[in-house]
């Protein structure tokens, strides 16, 4: 079956624009998370979406934002970038449940000028 | 803030056994025990997870201690494309909406494989 799928893959935005990435989870997973890491750090949580409510959210700023759609498809918005936000954007599916894995995306690189 | 601990970096040589070890002291009865690999350039991918007994795939193998405040992911016979941060995370099968400690990875543990 297809594997969890981000697009896009790589982007270049400039200090105050706006960015959308998109995730489409594998088919029947409804728990979709975000995760940014930047070199040298691990994988900071971002938010989780399940069943288009947001669940959980990580300490970020509130330009940083999200949405789930009926469909579980995914999408996370950063406003008014900085450079700092210059990341590698990481989504992951999951089935419901502390026994069930997570299936990460490859990413989608942002390099904010 | 991360449910486990790891040690920021290991050094193995090529064709030899890897213990990583990962300490969860405040773990619950219902957590299972997750470990994931990222390897350069790529997103994390699945290795192994286990609840109370040790588990075997593929991949690797994983010894959890009797108490279960620690685990130990092995590579029995490590490669050079062993290398990478392998996280050791928490997730609760017991929450079925989501739980953001089983979404907290940390900075793993960066594993380097000598040729």
């Amino acid at each position: 079956k297809a594997g969890v799928t981000q697009t896009p893959r790589y982007l270049i935005k400039t200090r105050g624009q706006q960015v959308t990435l998109s995730c489409s989870p594998i088919s029947g997973h409804r728990s979709v998370s975000w995760y940014q890491q930047t070199p040298g750090q691990g994988l900071q949580f971002l938010f989780e979406y399940f069943s288009e409510t947001q669940r959980n959210k990580g300490n970020f700023p509130g330009r940083f934002s999200g949405r789930q759609f009926s469909n579980s498809r995914s999408e996370m918005n950063v406003s008014t970038l900085e450079l700092g936000d210059s990341a590698l954007y990481l989504c992951a599916s999951s089935l419901v449940g502390g026994a069930n894995v997570l299936t990460f995306g490859a990413g989608s690189r942002l390099t904010v000028l | 803030d991360a449910k486990t601990t790891q040690p920021n970096s290991m050094e193995s040589n090529e064709e030899e056994p890897v213990h990583l070890p990962c300490n969860h002291s405040t773990i619950s009865g219902t957590d299972y025990i997750h470990w994931y690999r990222q390897l350069p350039s790529q997103g994390p991918e699945y290795v192994i997870h286990g609840l109370t007994s040790n588990v075997n795939n593929r991949m690797a193998s994983l010894a959890i201690a009797e108490d279960r405040k620690s685990s130990t992911l092995i590579l029995h016979r490590a490669t050079l494309r062993d290398a990478a941060v392998y996280y050791c995370i928490l997730r609760d099968g017991m929450y079925s909406g989501g739980g953001a400690d089983g979404l907290t990875f940390g900075k793993g543990t960066h594993l380097i494989i000598q040729p």
